[in-house]
């Protein structure tokens, strides 16, 4: 069946670069997914991906898809506290209607 | 214009009692998503409700269930509830759902449950 995996925790220092990576299993993906999930709320949608594409760029965040090893990252760069939440990588299935997520990824900011 | 919103945002419940989760969604929003949050088992997918027929099941037992009216406001029940059960529900609308409707997806800020 359909999995999202991603690894658990991430620490960086303020303004470093954070990558936070993805694999995901059903080959068949169209739209992949970053959500940020920030204390005590829902989730927000951060940038998407369509599978026919390697990258995408949007200010600060840097989408990178590598579909042959079904890998995706997220790159932050210059990252700030604010910054800190858990991401989640999501993938949908062909039809669109059930997305499936990864556990997220906690990313830690030091000041 | 108002976001997804959830209630109640907190609920305690014992274990065996049933549940009622409600969530209005983005006005002019038709698809309407159910998902569990747990530590342990991050984002799972419950079920899908577009134009208040459910068109995707996730792999939950039967004792979750869900339906949505005609105004596009969903609620999800959860009968005979367990220990595990204890989760942060969040739903998320969407003018259609489906690709690309899920670019849209908003989420609301979830309801917790913690059955005791």
């Amino acid at each position: 069946g359909e999995d999202v995996e991603q690894s658990l925790f991430l620490s960086v220092r303020e303004g470093d670069s954070s990558v936070i990576n993805c694999t995901y299993t059903d080959s068949s993906s169209t739209y992949l997914y970053w959500y940020k999930q920030e204390p005590g709320a829902g989730l927000q949608l951060l940038t998407y991906i369509f599978s026919n594409m390697d990258m995408k760029q949007d200010q600060r965040l840097t989408v990178l898809l590598n579909k042959k090893d079904k890998h995706l990252s997220l790159r932050i760069a210059d990252t700030q506290t604010g910054d800190s939440a858990i991401y989640f990588c999501a993938e949908t299935d062909t039809g669109g209607f059930k997305t499936i997520f990864g556990a997220g990824t906690r990313l830690f900011v030091k000041a | 214009k108002a976001g997804v919103t959830q209630t109640p945002r907190y609920l305690i419940k014992t274990r065996g009692q049933q549940v009622t989760l409600s969530c209005s969604p983005i006005s002019g929003h038709r698809s309407v998503s159910w998902y569990q949050q747990t530590p342990g088992q991050g984002l799972q997918f419950l079920f899908e409700y577009f134009s208040e027929t459910q068109r995707n099941k996730g792999n939950f037992p039967g004792r979750f269930s869900g339906r949505q009216f005609s105004n596009s406001r969903s609620e999800m029940n959860v009968s005979t509830l367990e220990l595990g059960d204890s989760a942060l529900y969040l739903c998320a609308s969407s003018p259609l759902g489906g690709v690309p409707g899920n670019t849209e997806a908003f989420f609301g800020q979830g309801t917790r449950l913690t059955v005791v």
